[in-house]
């Protein structure tokens, strides 16, 4: 079975410093992996994916993130925290087999500090 | 463009009442998924739609959840005899499979139904 496991509750960051939320994941066969952003009463808002290809990930409002398939994580980054980067961080997966369910992590809190 | 739309947004029912959840992918999009996530939890996939039929309702927890999509568009969840437990946010999404029937797409999220039962 597929799984994500995101280990921290809650990142703070001073704003203007770098931001990384971790997570891991467990996948037979090669993972798609994707990140999402969720803010308050609203639903999830995709950041960005990795399916094949380069294991650096560019996606929305200057985010990237790393695949590591030696340590099977994909930790979401961001250069420099804007206050308006606080919201609730999901990692997930998805195998490659025809399989299109996502397995979510619970997921991450992130507090950028003005 | 149009995104994935839910209604309603909230949903307050009494134990043991029937409901129904109503999800209006994007348009074009031909599959459609529900998901549910509980306080403090990352959402856990339900059932799975590619066009009419459910491709996959592994995730549905009891006999008590069903879900249709009869015309390959709009979906609705239905809930038989409400129970607490079943309170949560429930999140559809939405995605464009490729000709080949590949998997790859993301996956567009609505805002969600907040179901409370009392």
């Amino acid at each position: 079975a597929q799984s994500v496991a995101q280990p921290e509750d809650q990142v703070n960051v001073a704003e203007g410093n770098p931001l990384t939320v971790k997570c891991t994941y467990s996948v037979s066969g090669n993972p798609y992996l994707f990140w999402y952003v969720q803010y308050p009463n609203r639903g999830l808002q995709f950041l960005l994916k990795y399916i094949t290809g380069d294991n650096l990930v560019k996606g929305s409002y200057g985010f990237e993130a790393e695949f590591n398939k030696s340590q099977t994580s994909f930790h979401l980054k961001k250069p420099s925290a804007l206050v308006s980067d606080s919201a609730l961080y999901f990692c997930a997966v998805r195998g490659p087999y025809g399989n299109n369910r996502l397995a979510f992590g619970k997921g991450n809190q992130v507090v950028v500090i003005p | 463009g149009a995104g994935v739309s839910q209604t309603p947004s909230n949903k307050v029912t009494e134990k043991g009442k029937y409901v129904e959840l109503r999800c209006d992918p994007i348009s074009g999009h031909t599959a459609l998924y529900w998901y549910r996530q509980s306080l403090g939890q990352g959402p856990e996939f339900l059932i799975y739609f590619q066009g009419t039929g459910a491709a996959d309702d592994s995730g549905l927890p009891n006999d008590r959840f069903f879900a249709v999509r009869p015309e390959g568009s709009v979906s609705t969840l239905k809930i038989q005899r409400t129970e607490r437990g079943d309170s949560a946010v429930y999140l559809c999404a939405s995605s464009l499979t490729s000709l080949g029937g590949g998997t790859t797409d993301t996956q567009y999220f609505g805002p969600g139904t907040r179901l409370t039962v009392l």
